[in-house]
């Protein structure tokens, strides 16, 4: 079965660092997104990203971040300068084309833990 | 706005017992309405949906849910779980079902002991 592939699954960085969280959707979606989850917290959306533009994103998702499909097959998530409130599970997500708030399918997530 | 509470974090019971697992949604407009489990090491996947029609959903692996507009719920039950129940479950509203944007609740960690 087709899987959302997140690598790596425990990043460790400093705090100021830039990181790129790399995830590789299924082949045939269309539609791509990042969520994030604090320790204890909810799952929050940050952005949703369509025929390689922001076609959503949150108030979270500020000038910090940033999204880019750079080879037709990964979508990295890029923090420029890390804050220790950037830790969190972060996890992608893609959809095909149709109604995709049903059809959502998430990896399993890289734990971002910034010092 | 739209928000999801799930009222119990934490929710331990033996197997072959039953479960509910709550879940109360707060909109000013109609919703979609979504559980999703995550098994140790793995992603959200998703469990079982309610779009319209039928207030009951069913998913594969004997896990319904109630759809009550009254009471804007969608509370998630088995009548007999098993160990490999044990996951994180989580409940999910959506406004719009042409974006991805699912807004979640804090989730209920399920913990099946023999």
């Amino acid at each position: 079965e087709p899987e959302v592939t997140q690598t790596p699954s425990h990043q460790v960085t400093q705090m100021g660092q830039e990181v790129i969280l790399r995830c590789v959707p299924i082949s045939n979606h269309l539609y791509f997104y990042w969520y994030r989850q604090i320790l204890g917290q909810k799952v929050e959306f940050l952005v949703s990203f369509y025929n390689n533009e922001i076609s959503e994103k949150s108030e979270i998702f500020d000038d910090q971040f940033s999204v880019e499909r750079p080879d037709g097959s990964n979508f990295t998530l890029k923090i420029r300068s890390t804050k220790l409130e950037d830790s969190a599970m972060y996890f992608c997500a893609s959809s095909p084309p149709g109604l995709v708030a049903e059809k959502l399918f998430f990896g399993s997530g890289t734990q971002l833990s910034v010092l | 706005a739209q928000s999801v509470t799930q009222l119990d974090s934490q929710v331990p019971v033996f197997e072959e017992a039953p479960v509910e697992l709550r879940c109360n949604y707060s909109s000013s407009v109609s919703v979609y309405l979504f559980w999703y489990v995550q098994y140790p090491n793995q992603g959200l996947q998703l469990l079982l949906k309610y779009l319209s029609g039928s207030t009951l959903v069913e998913s594969i692996n004997g896990f319904e849910a109630e759809f009550n507009k009254s009471q804007t719920s969608f509370h998630l039950r088995k009548p007999s779980v098993h160990i490999s129940d044990t996951a994180e479950y989580f409940c999910a509203v959506s406004v719009f079902l042409q974006g991805g944007k699912l807004i979640f609740g804090q989730g209920t960690e399920l913990s099946v002991k023999p």
